[in-house]
């Protein structure tokens, strides 16, 4: 089975851009979750998403954003960059909410 | 609210010596879940290990061993005769039921990471 997959690996944006990151989850996984880490802050849980809805959201401003489609691929948003905002975006799936998540390679987003 | 503490930074050993990470958890949730993670360079978070609250029995896989005892609250991870294929940044995690969101979430709260050295 193909693992999570998140594109693209790397970005560069300036302050005040948006931007829109993607996650296809295992085959077969329904809930997507996003995480952000950092060096000061570490790993953050951002969103998880099941079927579609949102099912739980972390302590992050409006700014940031999710969805998830018919087919379980979900792409978070991130709008009005701030240079506070770079980080390695990493998403995570699994089968069921009683199981282990497993990650994607991640996305660094580099706010200039 | 949950809260997981790694009280260790940073770790170096010498190949082949034995290495103790540990992992000191807070949870109210009666039922919760445990979790190692393994990062190398690379970044990707790589699954090792899930424990149940409700399962104390210790795990064995390989070099690895995992030592879970709730009575201290504790989830600690050894990995015997260590390689330097080891090295990287250790994440002990904890996941219960979020009592703001209701039944079915159950996202994970991260420790700070161990990074562990393993000098040839």
């Amino acid at each position: 089975k193909a693992g999570v997959t998140q594109t693209p690996r790397y970005l560069i944006k300036t302050r005040g851009q948006q931007v829109t990151l993607s996650c296809s989850p295992i085959s077969g996984h329904r809930s997507v979750s996003w995480y952000q880490q950092t060096p000061g802050q570490g790993l953050q849980f951002l969103f998880e998403y099941f079927s579609e809805t949102q099912r739980n959201k972390g302590n992050f401003p409006g700014r940031f954003s999710g969805r998830q489609f018919s087919n379980s691929r979900s792409e978070m948003n991130v709008s009005t960059l701030e240079l506070g905002d770079s980080a390695l975006y990493l998403c995570a799936s699994r089968a069921s909410s009683y199981n282990e998540q497993f990650f994607g390679p991640g996305t660094r987003l580099t706010v200039l | 609210a949950q809260k997981v503490t790694q009280a260790q930074t940073e770790i170096s050993v010498v190949e082949k010596e034995d290495v103790t990470l540990d992992c000191v958890y807070e949870t109210r949730d009666t039922t919760y879940y445990l979790f190692w993670y393994k990062q190398p360079p690379s970044g990707e978070l790589v699954f090792l290990i899930r424990r149940n609250s409700f399962d104390e029995q210790n795990e064995i896989s390989g070099r690895y061993s995992w030592n879970f005892q709730k009575s201290t609250s504790s989830f600690n991870f050894t990995i015997t005769a260590s390689q330097v294929v080891d090295s990287a940044v250790y994440f002990c995690a904890l996941s219960g039921e979020s009592r703001y969101s209701g039944a079915g979430s159950y996202q994970l709260t991260f420790g700070k990471g161990t990074k562990l050295s393993v000098i040839p």
